[in-house]
């Protein structure tokens, strides 16, 4: 159990296009969901933080304007990048939290390769 | 905010090897967790820590959660090829943060 996907796994567009990544947690519902950027040999950096039915919260520095999430339901969450740029190609994760005890665990999704042109 | 420190920031080392990574902080975590990231994928974990002083084994890893609840160190033992990738520490409070990563190459 606790599978999380991730749809496309690669994308590559034009700068100036909006490309949508999609976090799905398959066998269990995930109140919370993260979106993770990776830049290559770096670690993973928390862009937001997606709550189903209510709005992401941001981390310092990412423009939510340009980063779009919407948490539509308990096992869906998107990223929306808006306008993007060179700049934003990137690994991006998602993760999905189970609730359980002594914490609530993060099972990710298997990244988007997101390459702009 | 809180930062991990994670050492080394890469690894080469030969098969059947033994490896051990850390990873310290200024600050106090109620929660330690190791993952590995395969090229191309995201991180799967394999341990995670809950008490201080805690020691937990899986398979051929093993993981400390420091006394002082500011640190903890993964050990691989007689290390194979496919361990291969990158090692996160991450830790937990209100949110979770990650380590920079151990870049592990085996060679055979």
């Amino acid at each position: 159990g606790a599978v999380v996907s991730q749809h496309p796994s690669w994308v590559i567009c034009k700068s100036g296009t909006s490309v949508k990544i999609e976090c799905r947690s398959l066998d269990f519902q995930a109140t919370t969901m993260f979106w993770y950027r990776q830049f290559p040999k770096q670690s993973l950096m928390l862009m937001a933080t997606s709550n189903e039915g209510s709005k992401a919260t941001y981390e310092q520095g990412v423009e939510k304007d340009k980063f779009l999430i919407n948490h539509a339901s308990l096992t869906l969450s998107t990223l929306t990048v808006t306008s993007a740029h060179p700049e934003d190609s990137s690994f991006y994760i998602c993760s999905a939290e189970r609730a359980g005890a002594p914490y609530n665990e993060q099972f990710f999704g298997p990244g988007t390769r997101l390459t702009v042109l | 905010g809180q930062q991990l420190n994670q050492s080394p920031q890469s690894m080469f080392i030969q098969e059947g090897e033994d490896v051990s990574m850390n990873c310290t902080s200024s600050s106090i975590f109620n929660t330690w967790l190791w993952y590995k990231q395969d090229p191309g994928e995201g991180p799967v974990l394999l341990i995670a820590l809950y008490k201080a002083g805690e020691l937990t084994s899986n398979g051929r890893l093993t993981a400390q959660f420091g006394i002082t609840r500011k640190d903890s160190f993964l050990n691989i033992s007689a290390s194979i090829p496919s361990d291969v990738g990158i090692y996160f520490c991450a830790g937990i409070n209100n949110d979770m943060r990650f380590g920079a990563g151990t870049r592990l190459t085996v060679k055979p």
